[in-house]
């Protein structure tokens, strides 16, 4: 079965500094890869997503992912951390090939950012 | 920007009481979910729901939940006979396509207190 882990339930950065939320999938074939951001009383916002083609996905507000298959790893990044990035952060997979769409999550990861 | 709505915000119900929860799906989107959030737990997947039918439910989803797409705009789920259990933050998302590789839009939750 899948599952995907989220190391770190709190990060805390100052703002300008970077930003590396962990990720890591178990899965017998590499599945379809999501980032999802939750700002407060606020659905879920795709951040970005990997399905094929170039490993290093880019996604909104400065933020990036690389699929490391080596290491079942979607790590995300940005480079410089703004105050309005504080939020949860939510890691999840979906099965290759799926009919039905259905997305597994992590934990999630609460992001806060100082001044 | 088209996003996906649900109401109410915030539910409030007895144990043993039937609630119903409201969608209203991206309104070229062919494929409905709901999702759970426990507070302080991972956002589970509940049910899928294409062409009239569920394509995958979870094993949380057992004879006291059902949905239903009533009127070609409305997504509801509900249940029947609420337990404490069942408070948590329910979140609707549809898709154009399933499979996996297409974006899951999510709406902003419906809040689900049962005492």
């Amino acid at each position: 079965a899948q599952s995907v882990t989220q190391l770190g339930s709190h990060v805390s950065v100052s703002e300008g500094a970077l930003v590396l939320l962990r990720c890591n999938y178990s899965s017998s074939v590499p599945p379809y890869l999501f980032w999802y951001v939750q700002y407060p009383n606020q659905g879920l916002q795709l951040l970005l997503k990997y399905t094929t083609g170039a490993t290093l996905v880019k996604g909104i507000n400065g933020f990036e992912a690389e699929f490391k298959k080596s290491e079942t790893s979607f790590h995300l990044t940005k480079p410089s951390a703004h105050m309005s990035d504080a939020a949860e952060y939510f890691c999840a997979v979906s099965e290759v090939p799926s009919n039905t769409g259905k997305l597994i999550f992590g934990q999630g990861t609460t992001l806060q950012v100082k001044p | 920007e088209p996003e996906v709505t649900q109401t109410p915000s915030h539910q409030v119900t007895q144990m043993g009481q039937e609630v119903i929860l409201r969608c209203v799906p991206i309104s070229n989107h062919l494929y409905f979910y709901w999702y759970r959030q426990i507070l302080g737990q991972k956002v589970e997947f509940l049910v899928s729901f294409y062409n009239n039918e569920i394509s995958e439910k979870s094993e949380i989803f057992d004879d006291q939940f059902s949905v239903e797409r009533p009127d070609g705009s409305n997504f509801t789920l509900k249940i029947r006979s609420t337990k404490l259990e069942d408070s948590a933050m329910y979140f609707c998302a549809s898709s154009v396509i399933a499979g996996g590789r297409d974006t899951q839009y999510f709406g902003p939750g419906t809040r689900l207190t049962v005492l």
